[in-house]
């Protein structure tokens, strides 16, 4: 069990550009969820993916944000045209079940930095 | 909509001592489960301790435990016997959709 893994670490980047961060999951667990964090602040909920499917998006995720789990496994948020009120954690968490009782195991992060 | 209010940014307990750190939410449903997560510095969230709503029994968890009061929509965290390595950001959380966070504690053990 190798945890939650996200790509990557810290990321700086000029207002208006494109950012990708990627998660890996814990292998066989089947949802998958993006938070935001920002400095002193508890995460805020992005979305979630069962499996492939995309089941809830948090009207924080504008437009300019999207997020992919092909087959199921890894995930991908990509943010566009990048501001600098995107600068913030983005943390990705992963866990096995259908219902709400499971534990979330969080990744450490991926830091975006929009100068 | 569910909402969680941690009324305490900061606290801060001498190694060995107990502390509480408080946690009131708001919801409509009957049952549904709540969640203290620690998140020390620079690391990853992990969840401490889970409360279900159905269970009169306050969770415990070693040196953890909750005082889970349903009626005033009440879900306090009781560290005992402080150690150095509590020293951390502490969330609570409901869980509907996905996990709803309130604004966390700051918790420093000082020796």
């Amino acid at each position: 069990d190798t945890g939650v893994s996200q790509d990557p670490r810290h990321k700086i980047t000029k207002r208006g550009q494109n950012v990708t961060f990627r998660c890996d999951p814990i292998s066989e667990h089947n949802r998958l969820y993006w938070y935001r964090q920002t400095l002193g602040q508890g995460p805020e909920f992005l979305t979630y993916f069962q499996n492939e499917a995309q089941l809830e998006k948090s009207r924080l995720l504008s437009d300019r944000f999207s997020a992919e789990r092909p087959k199921g496994s890894f995930s991908t948020l990509e943010i566009q045209r990048t501001e600098q009120g995107d600068s913030a954690m983005y943390l990705c968490a992963s866990s096995l079940g259908t219902g709400n009782t499971g534990e979330l195991f969080f990744g450490e992060g991926s830091r975006l930095t929009v100068l | 909509a569910q909402t969680v209010t941690q009324s305490q940014p900061e606290m801060s307990v001498q190694e060995a001592e107990t502390v509480t750190l408080s946690c009131t939410y708001d919801t409509s449903e009957s049952n549904y489960y709540l969640f203290w997560y620690k998140q020390p510095p620079s690391r990853q969230m992990i969840l401490v301790i889970r409360q279900e709503a159905y269970k009169q029994q306050n969770a415990t968890e070693n040196r953890f435990s909750v005082n889970f009061q349903k009626a005033a929509k009440s879900f306090s965290l009781k560290i005992s016997d402080s150690q150095l390595g509590d020293t951390a950001m502490y969330f609570c959380a409901f869980m509907s959709v996905a996990l709803n966070f309130g604004k966390g504690t700051s918790l420093l053990v000082t020796p």
